[in-house]
């Protein structure tokens, strides 16, 4: 039974270019989540899907980012035009399904993402 | 609006030691899940457990125990006979409808047990 998986796990990159984050989760899950960590921070929701469609979306999420999960399986998430306030973990998380028993999310292990 | 709120920014205990990790939660919902995750050094979040707003029953697992009080809005954590296993980032979090939304974390609170 594989975890979430996340790819890269490093990304370091210079300010105004574009990085694209995968993200698989759990095979059965349906609901797939981003967050972003902060040193020092709790992880701030970002978005997330079930199934295909995106059903939430923060308002930390500006224009810059963009997430898919086009067939409902593995997921995204794109920072155009890259600044150094972008530098953060990302993390994925996924979930069975909603509500009840089956919401406990489940991590991968993050990308950490440095903007020089 | 939800709001959780870890005071202990960190804590350092010698080994074998018990210790509570305090969380106070905020919301206006009558349904909700309140959650403790683990993030060590290597980073990756660890689920610890899951509990429901109509479920105060107190539960223990092995040398961890949870104390969820609706009456303070609390669900404190406790590790009893602290090991230097347990020297991580401990996060609270709150998921309102049903469990439906996503995750509000608390800043966590960061243990370190020294041997």
């Amino acid at each position: 039974d594989t975890g979430v998986s996340q790819d890269p796990r490093h990304k370091i990159t210079k300010r105004g270019q574009n990085v694209t984050f995968r993200c698989d989760p759990i095979s059965e899950h349906n609901r797939l989540y981003w967050y972003r960590q902060t040193l020092g921070q709790g992880p701030e929701f970002l978005t997330y899907f079930q199934n295909e469609a995106q059903l939430e979306k923060s308002r930390l999420l500006s224009d810059r980012f963009s997430a898919e999960r086009p067939k409902g399986s593995f997921s995204t998430l794109e920072i155009q035009r890259t600044e150094q306030g972008d530098s953060a973990m990302y993390l994925c998380a996924s979930s069975l399904g909603s509500g009840g028993g089956t919401n406990e999310q489940f991590f991968g292990p993050g990308t950490r993402l440095t903007v020089l | 609006a939800q709001k959780v709120t870890q005071a202990q920014t960190e804590i350092s205990v010698v080994e074998k030691e018990d210790v509570t990790l305090d969380c106070v939660y905020e919301t206006r919902d009558t349904t909700y899940y309140l959650f403790w995750y683990k993030q060590p050094p290597s980073g990756e979040l660890v689920f610890l457990i899951r509990r429901n707003s109509f479920d105060e029953q107190n539960e223990i697992s092995g040398r961890y125990s949870w104390n969820f009080q609706k009456s303070t809005s609390s669900f404190n954590f406790t590790i009893t006979a602290s090991q230097v296993v347990d020297s991580a980032v401990y996060f609270c979090a709150l998921s309102e409808a049903g469990g439906n939304t996503p995750l509000v974390f608390g800043k966590g609170t960061r243990l370190s047990v020294i041997a």
